[in-house]
């Protein structure tokens, strides 16, 4: 059964860089992409971006100029570095297991396999 | 424009069927995928692709699609099946992944 742990500071001051790794155990590292998504206090869920195995990423527009983020396969992990944190970036930030499957008609993706979760504050 | 569209919050009685939906450009694509959340708790995925069920998901818990919009139907809600519910896809136009912003489930 795949598990993701995931972990990172969760309290940083204004204009610090968040940081989170999230390892992953008990299955395949490649053939899937590995994405971090973040919910703010009573908020919906916000998609911040994407790594595969082999380090290719896609990231929300509306984050992009902040966010980098890595992999060490040798190890199983994936990364997240997100910049300049403000007062808009508290949330509760999630790794989590995406997969494709492409057919004639239609694709589809899904996330099957989530963290816990990373309850993280920016204060001053 | 990137965005899945969800009612915000929806009731159905205690054993009976609730359709939830939600729309954009995206699904016409790409099949949604669903998931449950409860308060304190990560989402977990309990529908994707045509009607697909992870393992552990009740057999009550099924999607369609037609055109634009993704439903997922929940024949005979139980008390447990109240949560917050968000549809998820890919997109080919901006914003790679998106969430709709998520149905709030009563069950009465």
């Amino acid at each position: 059964q795949v598990q993701l742990q995931q972990w990172g500071a969760g309290l940083l001051k204004p204009s610090e860089t968040l940081s989170l790794t999230c390892a992953v155990y008990g299955g395949s590292f490649s053939g899937y992409y590995w994405s971090w998504i973040r919910q703010s206090p009573g908020k919906g869920l916000e998609w911040i971006g994407e790594i595969n195995h082999s380090g290719s990423s896609n990231y929300n527009p509306s984050l992009k100029s902040r966010v980098t983020m890595s992999v060490d396969t040798s190890k199983n992990q994936f990364s997240l570095k997100l910049n300049s944190v403000t007062a808009a970036d508290p949330a509760v930030y999630y790794c989590a297991r995406g997969g494709v499957v492409v057919l004639p008609e239609a694709i589809y993706y899904y996330m099957d396999v989530w963290g816990r979760g990373t309850p993280v504050t920016v204060s001053s | 424009s990137s965005e899945l569209t969800q009612d915000p919050a929806v009731s159905v009685a205690l054993g009976q069927t609730v359709t939830i939906t939600c729309q954009g450009d995206s699904l016409r694509s790409y099949y949604a995928s669903w998931y449950q959340q409860k308060p304190g708790q990560a989402p977990v995925l309990v529908i994707y692709g045509k009607s697909n069920r992870p393992s552990g998901i009740p057999d009550r818990f099924s999607g369609s699609t037609s055109g634009n919009t993704a439903s997922l139907t929940i024949t005979g809600a139980q008390a447990e099946d109240e949560a917050d519910y968000y549809c998820n896809s890919r997109d080919s136009s901006g914003n790679p992944v998106v969430f709709g912003g998520g149905t709030k489930l009563t069950v009465l």
